[in-house]
């Protein structure tokens, strides 16, 4: 079973700022990788898929890369709504797992 | 408006059973597959398992495996999620969520429901 670590487990960002949130899996999963954001008290929200395609509706601050085992998801200009907890996940093999999350406050 | 809308809050006791619904509208239900998530609270995101309702088929997650059993009704477009003896341990947020390709059993999850919260207490 391929196991995900995100990092760091907690970023502390000046709105404005750049955010960088890495993403690892113990091992290739291609591009069949996605980025989701969760807001206290909601369901998930698809950010990202294929590694870096934004999903309907995403603003243009959201953006991915990487592929095989290591993925990063930039948000380059943080707004307040952004401030929330980031989780990657691979859909490569079954089950598909989900990091540990990163969560990204106000500095 | 493509959307999964899931039953209320539970309140259990240990050792009851329990059964969540979770009904898709808006899309063709029995072409997508769809996928159980439980989130503890305070905790990350975990894959239970997931089911075709085209056919029933179900794949499980091995941590959950023999542990809920998952069903569908096609004639009702709704998915389920059930125990048959529920723990303490149950006590958690649990989303069904549809993936971004048709047909696709490993992909991307767009569309979730808006979670069920259990919680199993003496």
């Amino acid at each position: 079973e391929i196991v995900m670590t995100q990092s760091p487990a907690t970023l502390s960002v000046s709105p404005g700022e750049r955010a960088t949130l890495s993403c690892r899996a113990s091992q290739s999963v291609s591009s069949n990788l996605a980025w989701y954001q969760q807001k206290p008290g909601q369901a998930p929200r698809l950010l990202i898929y294929g590694a870096s395609t934004r999903a309907t509706g995403i603003p243009a601050r959201f953006s991915g890369s990487g592929s095989g085992t290591e993925f990063t998801l930039t948000i380059s200009s943080l707004q307040s709504e952004d401030f929330a907890v980031y989780y990657c996940q691979q859909y490569n093999n079954w089950p598909p797992p989900f990091g540990p999350g990163t969560k990204v406050d106000i500095k | 408006e493509v959307q999964l809308v899931q039953s209320g809050a539970e309140v259990k006791k240990p050792g009851e059973s329990l059964k969540i619904s979770c009904k898709g509208s808006g899309y063709s239900f029995t072409s997508y597959w769809i996928g159980w998530v439980r989130q503890m609270p305070g905790k990350g995101l975990e894959w239970m398992g997931i089911i075709y309702p085209g056919d029933s088929d179900t794949r499980y997650s091995p941590s959950f495996q023999g542990q809920v059993t998952i069903s569908a009704d096609k004639s009702i477009s709704t998915a389920y999620l059930q125990w048959s003896s529920l723990k303490a341990s149950d006590t958690a947020m649990y989303y069904c969520a549809r993936p971004l390709i048709v047909g696709a059993i490993l992909h991307a999850f767009d569309i979730w429901g808006q979670g069920t919260m259990v919680t199993v207490s003496s």
